[in-house]
């Protein structure tokens, strides 16, 4: 079984900064299947990121993912109030990655 | 509009059912692999179950194999969660979502509340 490890937990920054949220897998895994979401408090999660880097429809473009093998990367090149929720990587449309909440500092 | 509303969700004691549903519109049904997401209170999200377009595949998460089943009724633009044996740690919001691009959920309801208690 595959186990996601994202850090940091939390993550306070401010609007207009850069932020970079890291997903971990405890073995190589393919890009493909590496998949981003972040959810608001009482909301459902929303997907952002597919095969670990293409933007699902209607994502802006300040959001994008990265990486390969186990390390992956979301970045948000600048932080609009919106984006401040929590966070999530998935594996293989199943197991998800703890969460990171993203809040404002 | 492509929507998912689940319904069914309640307060139910320990050992007890209870039937999730989840009614699809706005896109086929029939297309799409489907899947159960959860969400305890407080917590992260855990992946519960899925179930391939036609039905003849279906995986769970290890902790409720052999307690839950996922089902689906094309016809009706329906999918489903028979969860059996309840227990408190079963307490949660039941998410269900479509699996749109390759292993991502694009598509999620609004959930329900499950709640296992005396």
């Amino acid at each position: 079984e595959i186990v996601l490890t994202q850090s940091p937990g939390t993550l306070s920054l401010s609007p207009g900064e850069r932020a970079t949220l890291s997903c971990r897998a405890s073995q190589s895994i393919s890009s493909t299947y590496l998949a981003w979401y972040h959810q608001k408090p009482g909301q459902a999660p929303r997907l952002l990121i597919y095969g670990a880097s293409n933007r699902a429809t209607g994502v802006p473009d300040r959001f994008s993912g990265s990486g390969s093998g186990t390390d992956f990367t979301l970045t948000i090149s600048r932080l609009e109030p919106e984006d401040f929720a929590v966070y999530y990587c998935q594996h293989n449309g199943a197991s998800f990655g703890q969460g990171t909440k993203l809040e404002i500092k | 509009e492509v929507q998912l509303v689940e319904s069914g969700g309640t307060l139910v004691q320990p050992g007890g059912s209870l039937r999730l549903s989840c009614a699809a519109s706005g896109f086929t049904f029939s297309r799409n692999w489907m899947n159960w997401v959860r969400q305890a209170p407080g917590k992260g999200l855990e992946w519960v179950a899925n179930i391939k377009q036609d039905g003849s595949e279906k995986y769970y998460l290890d902790s409720v194999k052999g307690r839950f089943t996922i089902s689906r009724d094309n016809a009706k633009n329906s999918l489903y969660l028979q969860m059996n044996s309840l227990r408190a740690e079963d307490t949660a919001v039941y998410f269900c979502a479509r699996s749109g691009p390759p292993f991502g959920f694009d598509v999620w309801g609004q959930g329900t509340v499950v709640t296992v208690s005396p």
